[in-house]
């Protein structure tokens, strides 16, 4: 059964606590991207990575970090720095389509909520 | 700066009518579109892809239009059914970068 799984899906989080989210995938894609997701707003790209021991930041990039030390796995911290990190957090994997695009197979999601 | 624009109020219809949801973009070229349904607390699920030199996609109930000159797409749902209801995502692409922009995305609430 192929797909990303994210782990947990909901998380609780006490204010100057660093935090690792979980995403893992077996469709052996090169591209891994996080995403946040907060109400009202469009998917907000934090890291991605189009290959293993590379990554790039992405809009939001700040407080946050990623490694990417196996192709199927690409886990995110959100550090004490992160001002607002509550939120909808979502992982996607792509595949590379003949003539330039690419499509996005996105995890169940963890909500991170900071108490 | 680049921004796409989905209607941000629901869209309410009746059982077996046509659902029609509205992309619009500036400041961006955008080398193929996509659309995305999220059903709520899940990750969105990939439905059709439109590339710039197309102007119309179909598949089963759905298709998608695509206009350069307006900047907008056209998303639309024949014979909709209650199991339609969710949030739609409109999402452009540049050929080669692996950065996609996502729309905020438009409720859809079909009533039986």
């Amino acid at each position: 059964d192929g797909g990303i799984t994210q782990s947990p899906k909901y998380l609780f989080r006490k204010e100057g606590q660093n935090v690792t989210l979980s995403c893992e995938q077996n469709l052996n894609h090169d591209a891994m991207y996080w995403y946040r997701q907060d109400p009202g707003q469009g998917l907000r790209l934090i890291y991605y990575s189009q290959i293993v021991n590379d990554f790039q930041k992405g809009d939001i990039a700040e407080g946050y970090s990623v490694s990417r030390e196996k192709k199927e796995s690409f886990p995110l911290t959100v550090t004490s720095a992160q001002k607002n990190p509550t939120a909808f957090y979502l992982c996607a994997s792509s595949i590379y389509l003949a003539g330039g695009a690419d499509t996005q197979y996105f995890g169940p999601g963890t909500r991170l909520t900071v108490l | 700066s680049q921004k796409i624009e989905q209607n941000s109020e629901a869209l309410n219809i009746q059982e077996g009518k046509t659902a029609t949801l509205t992309c619009n973009y500036t400041n961006y070229s955008p080398a193929y579109l996509q659309w995305y349904r999220q059903d709520p607390g899940r990750g969105p699920v990939f439905l059709l892809l439109i590339r710039e030199n197309e102007k119309e996609k179909r598949k089963e109930r759905l298709k998608v239009t695509f206009d350069t000159t307006l900047k907008q797409s056209l998303f639309h749902i024949t014979a909709s059914q209650p199991a339609d209801s969710a949030t739609y995502l409109c999402a452009l692409g540049d050929t080669g970068g692996f950065k996609t922009i996502f729309g905020a995305g438009t409720r859809l609430f079909v009533k039986a």
